[in-house]
């Protein structure tokens, strides 16, 4: 199994340029979600979903747009990028049946903002 | 809200020593689960260990452990015979729901 698959690994963009961040997870998770790790802060919660057709807002959804059409693919939008959203971005998947499952995550996407 | 706090920036410690990194959290709530993650150079982010809060038994995985005081919000993961692969940036993260909450991170170095 691939687990969760992100892409792209890196990404440079100019400011108010639009992007995708790809994030795929073939283990049938209800809950997927998305993390921005930036120095000395730890990760924070952009957006979160529960299952197809279900997303919801975490502690810093401004500037990032969601949707989950199938259980696999949980995809992030930035809009118009600006040099604040320069971060390293995670996904991660579980089940929904406890919350002890642990987080399963994907490898981050490296994001600059110029 | 809920808020994690580890006072730690960075520890290190002799190659085969202990060392243990502390780990505190606020919360109203009584039932919830506590994890430590590592994130080693790879950026990759690994499950250490994870701790319900309704249990008093303390968790341990091989020579990783943790200290839970329910009481006192506390929640300190302890390492035993440290290895040079235990290296990496330690996260401790509180889960209630749907959220996870994250502590800001220890950097452990091990000395050989």
């Amino acid at each position: 199994n691939a687990g969760v698959t992100q892409t792209p690994k890196f990404q440079v963009l100019k400011t108010g340029q639009s992007m995708t961040l790809q994030c795929a997870q073939d283990m049938n998770h209800e809950y997927m979600s998305w993390y921005r790790q930036d120095p000395g802060m730890g990760l924070r919660l952009i957006h979160y979903s529960v299952g197809a057709g279900i997303t919801d807002q975490g502690e810093v959804p401004n500037g990032y747009n969601v949707s989950r059409s199938t259980t696999e693919d949980f995809p992030l939008r930035l809009l118009s990028a600006a040099p604040s959203q320069t971060s390293v971005y995670f996904c991660a998947s579980s089940y929904l049946g406890s919350y002890n499952s642990p987080l399963h995550f994907g490898n981050g996407t490296r994001l600059t903002v110029t | 809200a809920q808020t994690v706090t580890q006072s730690q920036p960075e520890m290190s410690v002799q190659e085969a020593e202990t060392v243990t990194l502390s780990c505190t959290y606020d919360t109203s709530e009584s039932d919830y689960y506590l994890f430590w993650y590592k994130q080693p150079p790879s950026r990759q982010m690994i499950l250490v260990i994870r701790q319900e809060a309704y249990k008093q038994q303390n968790a341990t995985e091989n020579r990783f452990s943790v200290n839970f005081q329910k009481a006192a919000k506390s929640f300190s993961l302890k390492i035993s015979d440290s290895q040079l692969g235990d290296a990496a940036m330690y996260f401790c993260a509180y889960r209630s729901a749907y959220q996870l909450i994250w502590g800001a991170g220890t950097k452990l170095i091990i000395k050989p």
